[in-house]
């Protein structure tokens, strides 16, 4: 089993769609969450963190779940420009700051 | 401030040689990490430097090897390339404590290698 799991891609969503993404983790020594954002052929960039008390901002909204060990990524109002990979990314303080990433998630925003 | 530079950006080996990738960290950090991610996959983790040591390892073959400088740059090395190493591979620079806010850690832009 894979550490950090994400839902298969692509996602293919018209504009101004709402799309969740999902991803569980199996170490429940998992210490700080985060989502990724990564075009093609560039580095991943940071999209925002991911807190227990779940946070927002703008158009993204990001919620952890630690008892299910679960996070979860929700866009609203999809642009074009949200076209992108999302990875899920989950640091375990024990394996000094190693960065676990899921696969990634692929997604299309169509006109 | 120049955050984490790699280099080179393209390469192309055939297999059986060996390569060499470089990573200067943003200013201020003392850690590096390298990743390789191949592609349609995530980055995975290949290992960690701290004051010149590696400090952890992920699950990669002794072909790969690294190198931290007094100055916190780094370097990875791969001998013997196949062709299943072609992939992006990427540096990231961060402190050893980092917090948890995921705003201290900082990618490089990363290296495309192609072993044909």
């Amino acid at each position: 089993r894979k550490e950090v799991e994400q839902d298969p891609g692509p996602f293919n969503v018209p504009e101004g769609a709402t799309v969740a993404f999902n991803c569980t983790y199996s170490n429940s020594a998992s210490q700080s969450f985060f989502w990724y954002r990564q075009d093609c052929r560039k580095e991943p960039k940071l999209l925002m963190s991911v807190y227990s008390s779940g946070n927002e901002d703008g158009r993204f909204t990001a919620q952890l779940n630690r008892a299910s060990q679960y996070i979860s990524l929700l866009i609203r109002d999809s642009k074009l420009s949200d076209s992108a990979t999302y990875l899920c990314v989950v640091n375990v303080y024990n394996q000094g700051g190693k960065l676990i990433f899921g696969q990634g998630t692929e997604l299309s925003v169509k006109p | 401030d120049a955050g984490v530079t790699q280099s080179p950006t393209h390469l192309i080996k055939t297999r059986g040689q060996q390569v060499t990738l470089r990573c200067s960290p943003k200013s201020g950090h003392d850690t590096v990490s390298w990743y390789q991610q191949a592609l349609g996959q995530g980055p995975q983790f290949i290992f960690q430097y701290y004051e010149e040591e590696e400090r952890q390892r992920g699950n990669f073959p002794d072909r790969f090897s690294g190198h931290q400088f007094p100055n916190y740059s780094s370097e990875l090395n791969v001998n013997a390339l196949l062709l299943g190493d072609s992939a992006l591979y990427l540096c990231v620079s961060s402190l050893l404590d980092m917090d948890s806010s995921g705003n201290t850690i900082y990618f490089g832009e990363g290296s495309w290698l192609t072993v044909v």
